[in-house]
C-alpha cells in the first residue's frame, strides 16, 4: 500500500521560504512512469496544482508558481521537497503531495496546513 | 490554460436519488479527465480517470463519461457517505500542465 506524509513547519513568515517534505513508502520514488506532486488547497477554496517531479529530476510547475517553485526529488531517501520562495498571505494553505499517473493523481498525503504569519 | 468549470457549484438531493455532475473544458482535453470526492477534513480520493474508469475499490454507483470537452460524473443512487465535495482535473500533454475544476458540492437535502 503506497502512503505519502508530509512534513514541515506549520508557520512561516512573510518574505521567506515555504519548505516541505513528502516521504513515500509503498512505492519507490525511482520507480518509472510516476511524476511526484505538490498540489494546495487554499482555506475553503478550491485546489491547486503546484508542479511535479520525476525520479530522473525532470521538473515542471505550474506557469503562475514557477519563478518561485523548486521541487526536488532524494531518491535515497525515497523522498521529494518542495520549497516556495518569498512566501505572502496568500500562500496560506494546505498543501499535499501526491503520486500522479497518467495524469491522475492516486494516491494523496493527509495534507499539512501551512500558514504565512508574521 | 485550460479552465475547467464544474456545475452546479451546489447540488441538493436525497439519499436514493441519482446525481449529475458536470465539467466543461475551455478547449478540447480528449479524455484526459478525472474526477475526485473529497470529504471534509480529508485529501481528495480519485473516483474516475480517463473520463470514464473508476479507481481501485470505487463503488460501480460511480460512473464517468464524456470527452472532448464536456464531461459528467454520475452516481446512480446516493448514498450518506457520498455528499462530499467533487472535483474534476485535466492534464495537458504538452506543456504538461494540470488544473482543477472549481467544485462541486453535494449536500442532503
Amino acid at each position: 500500500q503506497v502512503q505519502l506524509q508530509e512534513s514541515g513547519p506549520g508557520l512561516v513568515k512573510p518574505s521567506q521560504t515555504l519548505s516541505l517534505t513528502c516521504t513515500v513508502s509503498g512505492d519507490s520514488i525511482g520507480s518509472r512512469g510516476h511524476y511526484w506532486s505538490w498540489i494546495r488547497q487554499h482555506p475553503g477554496k478550491g485546489l491547486e496544482w503546484i508542479g511535479y517531479i520525476y525520479y530522473s529530476g525532470s521538473t515542471y510547475y505550474n506557469p503562475s508558481l514557477k519563478s518561485r517553485v523548486t521541487i526536488s526529488v532524494d531518491t535515497s531517501k525515497n523522498l521529494f521537497s518542495l520549497k516556495l520562495t518569498f512566501v505572502t498571505a496568500a500562500d496560506t494553505a494546505m498543501y499535499y503531495c501526491a503520486r500522479e499517473t497518467d495524469g491522475c493523481f492516486d494516491p494523496w498525503g493527509q495534507g499539512t496546513l501551512v500558514t504565512v504569519s508574521s | 490554460e485550460i479552465v475547467l468549470t464544474q456545475s452546479p457549484a451546489t447540488l441538493s438531493l436525497s439519499p436514493g436519488e441519482r446525481a449529475t455532475l458536470s465539467c466543461r473544458a475551455s478547449q478540447s482535453v480528449s479524455s484526459y479527465l478525472a474526477w475526485y470526492q473529497q470529504k471534509p477534513g480529508q485529501a481528495p480520493r480519485l473516483l474516475i480517470y480517463d473520463a470514464s474508469n473508476r479507481a481501485t475499490g470505487i463503488p460501480a454507483r460511480f460512473s464517468g463519461s464524456g470527452s472532448g470537452t464536456d464531461f459528467t460524473l454520475t452516481i446512480s443512487s446516493l448514498e450518506p457517505e457520498d455528499f462530499a465535495v467533487y472535483y474534476c482535473q485535466q492534464r495537458s500533454s504538452w506543456p504538461p500542465s494540470i488544473t482543477f475544476g472549481q467544485g462541486t458540492r453535494l449536500e442532503i437535502k
